[in-house]
This record gives structure tokens, C-alpha cells and sequence, in this order.
């Protein structure tokens, strides 16, 4: 069965760069959630799209910003980055809400 | 507020003995409840999920938890544990609708020992 997919699986990047991480949701499915889990920590929700539209908004830095787009993928802009933005950034995507799957996550590493 | 606790940061049990694994949570609604099991650098697999119904709930890798609402827990439980069960358990609440992001725990790792 296909899965959600993220890309790309590992980017590495500098201080005050920026970075854009991509989504794309399980067939049909019109939901997708971020969430960043930094070193040994849970994961913690940072925005939520419902058909395009953003449903929720958690934790996530002005410096971010995320939409989704027609075909329902998903992009998480991140500008300026900071050493503390180092983290693995999960998608998940369900169908009306409902349960969530998980992406394999972005290992972002800012140097 | 929403939160979960596990209250167990770390656990070490030996290969085929029994485990618990313990979560608690604090919700204002009626809560959906899961387990997820995280390998070192990997995704977020779900082990089980409750949403109504039976509070046992049975889930794959032959992992079950049970929810308690008089007591607001839902522990995993597996009854002989293998090697390969070593990683990190999340347990997370969340609602159907609208505001439906997932809270999670912070974690239980879990050691198996031969």
C-alpha cells in the first residue's frame, strides 16, 4: 500500500539559510499534519491543512510557514534558520481526519 | 490542558518476560488514544489505536493496551517480549474533527536484554 512520502530524507544546511520540506499524502487522503521531534524529544504538532485550507496551528515559529497545495502535498517553508531547528520533521496525512499516518521524516540538521 | 505522561523514561526487561508499559492522560473530551513504536532514526509506526467500543484493544507485533477512563490510562502490555521489540513507545491522544492534532508522551525507551 502506498505510504506518505517525504523528501528529502536528510538535508543539511547552514545557519540563517533556508530550507523547504515536501509532503506527499497517501492517495485520496485530504489531511496532512507536521510535526518536528527534536534529539529525545516527543513530537510536537506544528500545523494542519484540511483541503488546502489550514485547520490548526501548533507550536510552529514565525519563521515557518507551510501550505498545501492542489494535489493535496503539502510544503513546510523554513527561513532563517536556527541551530535549535535541527530536528526530524514527520508529515502524517489521514482521509477526513481521521487516523494518522506517518511520513518516514526529514532529518533536518542546521550547522 | 491536554497532556499524556509516561511516567517510565526507560525501561529494561529480558527477553520473553512479560511488559507494561504505562500512560496516562489528561483530555477534555472523549479521547482517541494510540501506541506508537519508533526504531533508532526511524518513523512512527502505530501499534494500536482506541477510538469506542472494547477497551482492550489488540494490535500488531502482538501488542495490546487497555483503556481505563475511572483511572485515565491506557497501557501497552505484551506478554513475552523479543529482541526486536527494543525501541522507543509513544503513546498519544487526540479527537476526531477539526482540532485533531496528536499530543504525545515523551516517550518510554525500552531495552531487551538476553
Amino acid at each position: 500500500a502506498a505510504g506518505v512520502i517525504q523528501s528529502p530524507r536528510h538535508l543539511i544546511k547552514e545557519k540563517r539559510e533556508t530550507a523547504t520540506l515536501k509532503c506527499y499524502p497517501i492517495p485520496r487522503h485530504d489531511t496532512v499534519y507536521w510535526y518536528q521531534q527534536g534529539p529525545g524529544q516527543d513530537p510536537q504538532f506544528l500545523i494542519s491543512f484540511y483541503e488546502k485550507m489550514q485547520s490548526d496551528k501548533g507550536s510552529i515559529p514565525d519563521r515557518f510557514s507551510a501550505q498545501q497545495f492542489s494535489d493535496y502535498h503539502s510544503e513546510l517553508n523554513m527561513s532563517s534558520l536556527e541551530l535549535g531547528d535541527s530536528a526530524l520533521y514527520f508529515c502524517a496525512s489521514s482521509l477526513k481526519r481521521d487516523e494518522q499516518f506517518f511520513g518516514p521524516g526529514t532529518r533536518l540538521t542546521v550547522l | 490542558a491536554q497532556s499524556v505522561t509516561q511516567p517510565d523514561i526507560h525501561i529494561t526487561v529480558s527477553e520473553g518476560a512479560s511488559l507494561e508499559l504505562r500512560c496516562n492522560y489528561s483530555y477534555g473530551a472523549t479521547p482517541y488514544l494510540f501506541w506508537y513504536v519508533q526504531s533508532p532514526g526511524q518513523g512512527l509506526q502505530l501499534l494500536l489505536k482506541y477510538f469506542s467500543g472494547d477497551t482492550l484493544v489488540q494490535g500488531i507485533k502482538g501488542f495490546e493496551a487497555e483503556f481505563k477512563r475511572s483511572q485515565s490510562s491506557f497501557n501497552l502490555r505484551k506478554p513475552s517480549v523479543h529482541w526486536s521489540d527494543a525501541a522507543e513507545y509513544f503513546c498519544a491522544v487526540g479527537a476526531r474533527g477539526a482540532t485533531n492534532k496528536l499530543i504525545f508522551g515523551t516517550g518510554t525507551l525500552l531495552a531487551v536484554q538476553p
